[in-house]
């Protein structure tokens, strides 16, 4: 299953709304993660489940989505949140992650 | 809070052999043995490619077709260990390679694993390089 995330780069300010796109080449239902990938740091799991936020991760995170078109959505972006995210799905093997969506200081 | 540390990362020759590491530690109220495992690896400037997974007691294990064959995934319980048997390495086996736990524990034999990852490492880096 190939997993396509657009854009691959978003130019942004810090409180600006981000939302990232990922779409699934079949359907997965719901079984999508969304992870976090900041230099220096673990990789982060943010969502899964396609909508669920995992312990700890700020409220300003939620994803949506189910089949084959996922969305990550930051409310209100913060200055730690200038990263690269990718989806996953976790449907069928072999696991697929998406391509990245790296998210910049505009 | 769930630690993992790869090593054991480091350059080899194409055709070479390579072992890695993963050391878990911090399990709250669970521990190792509750958790399937699993390796991901992410290519220098490229993305996440899942390479290989193992069940809570070392049944079932799975494996990217890219290193079927050649990579073996193990783990030993007893240590809170988890293993990656690299074998005939090729270049574009090169890149940072990721300890990752799933986030379902095992609580009943047949309980299914939830084939996403709430704990990573900080990375093994191979090079694969004559």
């Amino acid at each position: 299953i190939v997993m396509t995330q657009s854009p691959g780069t978003l130019s942004v300010s810090p409180g600006e709304r981000v939302t990232l796109s990922c779409r699934a080449s079949q359907s997965v239902r719901n079984n999508v993660a969304w992870y976090q990938q900041r230099p220096g740091q673990p990789l982060r799991l943010l969502i899964y489940g396609a909508s669920s936020r995992a312990t700890e991760v700020p409220g300003r995170f939620s994803g949506s989505g189910s089949e084959t078109d996922f969305t990550l959505t930051i409310s209100s972006l913060q200055s730690e949140d200038f990263a690269v995210y990718y989806c996953q799905q976790y449907n069928d093997w072999p696991l697929t992650f998406g391509g990245g969506a790296k998210v910049e200081t505009k | 809070q769930v630690q993992l540390v790869e090593s054991g990362g480091g350059v080899v020759q194409p055709g070479g052999s390579l072992r890695l590491s993963c050391a878990a530690t911090g399990f709250p109220f669970t521990s190792f043995n509750n958790f399937a495992m699993y390796w991901v690896r992410q290519a220098p400037g490229k993305g996440l490619e899942w390479v290989a997974y193992v069940r809570y007691d070392g049944s079932n294990k799975r494996y990217a077709d890219s290193v079927k064959g050649r990579f073996s995934i193990f783990r030993d319980n007893s240590k809170d260990m988890l293993y990656l048997e690299m074998k005939n390495v090729r270049p574009d086996d090169s890149g940072t390679y990721y300890c990752a736990k799933d986030r379902g524990i095992v609580v009943v034999p047949a309980a299914p694993d939830d084939l996403h990852f709430d704990s990573w490492g900080q990375g093994a880096l191979v090079i694969v390089s004559s």
